[in-house]
C-alpha cells in the first residue's frame, strides 16, 4: 500500500491564480480530510468528507473547495490564491467517519504552498 | 480560537531525561485524545492515544496521563533519546459528528546527546 499520497510536493503561485492539490489513498478509507499547518498554530481543519459524495466545512474553509467523487481521491481547490494561503497542506484519512472513533488517522507527506 | 491549548512551545532535554508536554481543553464533547509525532518534512504520525475513561496509558517509553476533572492531559517521554527530537501535537476528537481532529499548537522537542 502507498498509504496517503499528495501531489505536488511544492508549489509557487501568484496571487489570484488557481490550483488543485491532489490527495489519494489506497486503504479504502471512508473518512478523508484536509488540514493546513502554520507556525505556532498547529494543524487546522479545512474541509472533510465522510464518504464519496459527502463533504463538509472545517474550521478554516474560506477560499477552498473540495469534492469527493470516489472513495480514493479528495482534491483541494484554491479558487483565487492569496498570500494568506501560504502554508503546508496535509491530507489525512481513516476507516471511520464517526466522532470519537479510535481508528488511526493517516497523514500524507504534505504540500508546501507559497503564494506571492 | 484554539480548542486545545498546548505547552510548552519548545523543549530541550538531555539524553536520558524526561520530556513532559501538557495540553488542556474546555469542550467536554471531546472523547478521544491522540498524540501525533512529526519529523521535519513529514506528515504527523499517531504516537499514542487515550480515552477519558482511563487516567493513564503507557506504550514503551511514552505515557499519557489524563485528568478528566481538570480537562488536562500530558505526554511523558521517559529516557528521552536524540531520535525523539521532533514536533509533538496533542489533539482531541469529539464524541459525535465526524472524526475530526482538533490540534494543539505543537511542541518542538530537542533531545541533546
Amino acid at each position: 500500500n502507498a498509504g496517503v499520497t499528495q501531489t505536488p510536493k511544492f508549489q509557487v503561485l501568484k496571487t489570484g491564480q488557481s490550483m488543485t492539490l491532489q490527495c489519494a489513498q489506497d486503504m479504502n478509507h471512508e473518512y478523508m480530510s484536509w488540514y493546513r499547518q502554520d507556525p505556532g498554530m498547529g494543524l487546522r481543519l479545512i474541509h472533510y468528507s465522510v464518504g464519496a459524495g459527502i463533504t463538509d466545512q472545517g474550521e478554516v474553509p474560506n477560499g477552498y473547495n473540495v469534492s469527493r467523487s470516489t472513495t480514493e481521491d479528495f482534491p483541494l481547490r484554491l479558487l483565487s490564491a492569496a498570500p494568506s494561503q501560504t502554508s503546508v497542506y496535509f491530507c489525512a484519512s481513516s476507516y471511520s467517519s464517526s466522532g470519537g472513533a479510535t481508528e488511526t488517522q493517516y497523514f500524507g507527506p504534505g504540500t508546501r504552498l507559497l503564494v506571492l | 480560537q484554539q480548542q486545545v491549548k498546548q505547552s510548552p512551545q519548545s523543549l530541550i532535554v538531555q539524553k536520558g531525561g524526561i520530556s513532559i508536554i501538557n495540553c488542556a481543553y474546555e469542550n467536554t464533547a471531546f472523547d478521544y485524545f491522540p498524540w501525533y509525532q512529526q519529523f521535519p518534512g513529514k506528515g504527523p504520525a499517531l504516537l499514542i492515544a487515550i480515552r477519558p475513561d482511563v487516567s493513564e496509558k503507557k506504550e514503551g517509553r511514552f505515557t499519557i496521563s489524563f485528568n478528566k476533572s481538570a480537562k488536562q492531559f500530558s505526554l511523558h517521554i521517559m529516557d528521552s533519546q536524540p531520535g525523539d527530537s521532533a514536533t509533538y501535537f496533542c489533539a482531541a476528537v469529539p464524541q459525535t459528528g465526524a472524526n475530526n481532529l482538533f490540534f494543539g499548537t505543537g511542541t518542538r522537542l530537542t533531545v541533546i546527546p
